[in-house]
């Protein structure tokens, strides 16, 4: 089945710095690849999703790129905010395990203002 | 347009008893998947349902299961509970197989 990988498990960014993500996955016919916000107590909250046939997506401050031959994909976030604070979770879905979601581990993203 | 909604919010049991968790579907999604999420870690895919049969199951032994209703609500059944049963049980609905999937609030289910 699908493992996904998620790296750095926390990271601390100053506000205004950018913040980097980045997941592995192993089933190369994984094609959907969602990132989601969970802050404390509350539910995941799609953020932004990149599907096989593209390479990168932007949506104001954040950014999905996909690389499928390297099998890994990265979330980016610009001029951060204390707001961004959170957890992160990358995951992956297609191909064998068409509407399983299978989620990293998650990274806590600390902004410091 | 109506998110997606589950309850209760949470609930105690002790082992070897039963739970129901109630997820309705956001407003024109077909598709709900359950999913388990310990502390600290990321969710865990337990099935999907999708015109009420069960479409894909992840690692979860059969003591877990699950119905999609008519109106694509959906109730996920754990039995004989054990300890390690404790933990937030999210629902998550989607218009299409294999389309962005949106999270309810989750059921905190804590096992004494």
């Amino acid at each position: 089945g699908e493992n996904v990988e998620q790296h750095p498990s926390t990271l601390s960014v100053q506000e205004g710095d950018s913040a980097v993500i980045k997941c592995t996955y192993s089933d190369s016919a994984s094609n959907y690849f969602p990132w989601y916000k969970q802050e404390l107590g509350k539910r995941p909250q799609l953020i932004i999703d990149i599907r096989s046939n593209v390479g990168e997506k932007k949506d104001q401050r954040i950014a999905v790129t996909l690389n499928k031959t390297a099998k890994h994909f990265s979330l980016h976030i610009t001029e951060t905010q204390p707001e961004d604070s959170a957890v992160y979770f990358c995951a992956a879905a297609g191909g064998t395990s068409y509407g399983k979601l299978t989620f990293g581990q998650g990274t806590i993203l600390t902004v410091h203002p | 347009e109506t998110g997606v909604t589950q309850s209760p919010t949470h609930l105690i049991k002790t082992r070897g008893q039963q739970v129901t968790l109630r997820c309705s579907s956001q407003s024109g999604h077909n598709t709900v998947s359950w999913y388990q999420q310990a502390l600290g870690q990321g969710p865990q895919f337990i099935f999907q349902y999708y015109r009420e049969e069960e479409n894909g199951r992840g690692n979860f032994p059969p003591r877990f299961s699950g119905l999609q209703f008519p109106n694509y609500s959906s109730e996920l059944n754990v039995n004989a509970l054990e300890l390690d049963d404790s933990a937030l049980y999210l629902c998550a609905s989607s218009s299409i197989q294999g389309g962005p999937q949106h999270f309810g609030d989750g059921t905190r289910l804590s096992i004494l």
